[in-house]
C-alpha cells in the first residue's frame, strides 16, 4: 500500500462549486504540505501544517482553505472553483524527528487531476 | 525572483546517450539543501537525492550522478547510457534555513529518450 495517498485521483467539477481533495499518510509523518503543478511552472505550495494545531499559508493560498483532521489527514479545499485552478495537486509529508530540519525530506502523494469547467 | 532556475526545457535523446540536466539555484543563506526529483509519465514525484550546503561530494548511484558546485550555484544531474524508462520531467529543488526549510521548486526539465 501506498505510503501518501490522494482522493480522489481525478476530478471534475463547475466553477463556483466547493471541492474537496484529501490526503492521508501511514508514514508516521507530522508535517504535511499542499502543492499545485502547471505546466512550466513547477510545483508551488499552497499550505502547509508543522502538526495538528499547525496551519500555514503557503505561495499561493488565495481562493484555497486546508484542514488537518489528524496527523495523518490534511485535506485541501476549493470553496468556489474557478477554471484557473485547474491543475495536478499534490499532497506531501515529512518527517521533523530528524535532527536537522534541512534533512527532511517531502515524500509526494500521486497526485489529483482537477478541471474546473 | 525564481529561486531555482532549469534552464532546459525539453531534453530529447536516443538510448544509451548521457544526458546533463542543468540546475541552478540562488541563495543567500549558508545552511541550505538541494534536491533532485523525477516525474515519471504516470504522475508521482519521485525523491532522487539531497545534498547540503556543506558537501559538495559529487555523488553517484548507478547510472545516475551530480555534481554540485558552489562556486557557480550549480547542482548537475547526469544520467549516463539513458533508458526509455528514464523519461520523465525532472525537478530540481531548494529548501533554505531563512525559508523554513520549504521547498523551492524550478520548472523541470522534460527528458524523452528514444529507442
Amino acid at each position: 500500500d501506498a505510503d501518501v495517498t490522494q482522493t480522489p485521483r481525478n476530478r471534475i467539477t463547475k466553477t463556483g462549486k466547493r471541492i474537496m481533495l484529501e490526503c492521508s499518510q501511514t508514514k508516521g509523518h507530522d508535517r504535511m504540505y499542499w502543492y499545485r503543478q502547471d505546466p512550466g511552472l513547477g510545483l508551488r505550495l499552497i499550505y502547509y501544517s508543522f502538526d495538528v494545531k499547525d496551519i500555514n499559508k503557503g505561495e499561493i493560498s488565495d481562493g484555497y482553505s486546508v484542514s488537518r483532521q489528524a496527523q495523518a489527514k490534511f485535506s485541501l479545499s476549493l470553496e468556489s472553483a474557478i477554471p484557473n485552478q485547474t491543475a495536478l495537486y499534490f499532497c506531501a509529508t515529512s518527517d521533523s524527528a530528524t535532527l536537522d530540519r534541512g534533512r527532511e525530506t517531502q515524500y509526494f502523494g500521486p497526485g489529483t487531476r482537477l478541471l474546473v469547467l | 525572483a525564481q529561486k531555482v532556475t532549469q534552464a532546459q526545457t525539453e531534453i530529447s535523446v536516443v538510448e544509451k546517450e548521457d544526458v546533463t540536466l542543468d540546475c541552478v539555484y540562488e541563495t543567500r543563506d549558508t545552511t541550505y539543501y538541494l534536491f533532485w526529483y523525477k516525474q515519471p509519465p504516470s504522475g508521482e514525484l519521485v525523491f532522487l537525492i539531497r545534498r547540503n550546503s556543506f558537501d559538495e561530494q559529487n555523488e553517484i548511484s548507478g547510472r545516475y550522478s551530480w555534481n554540485f558546485q558552489k562556486s557557480t550555484s550549480s547542482f548537475n544531474f547526469t544520467i549516463t547510457a539513458s533508458q526509455v524508462v528514464d523519461s520523465a520531467v525532472y525537478f530540481c529543488a531548494l529548501s533554505e534555513f531563512l525559508n523554513d526549510y520549504k521547498l523551492s521548486f524550478g520548472a523541470g526539465t522534460t527528458v524523452t529518450v528514444r529507442a
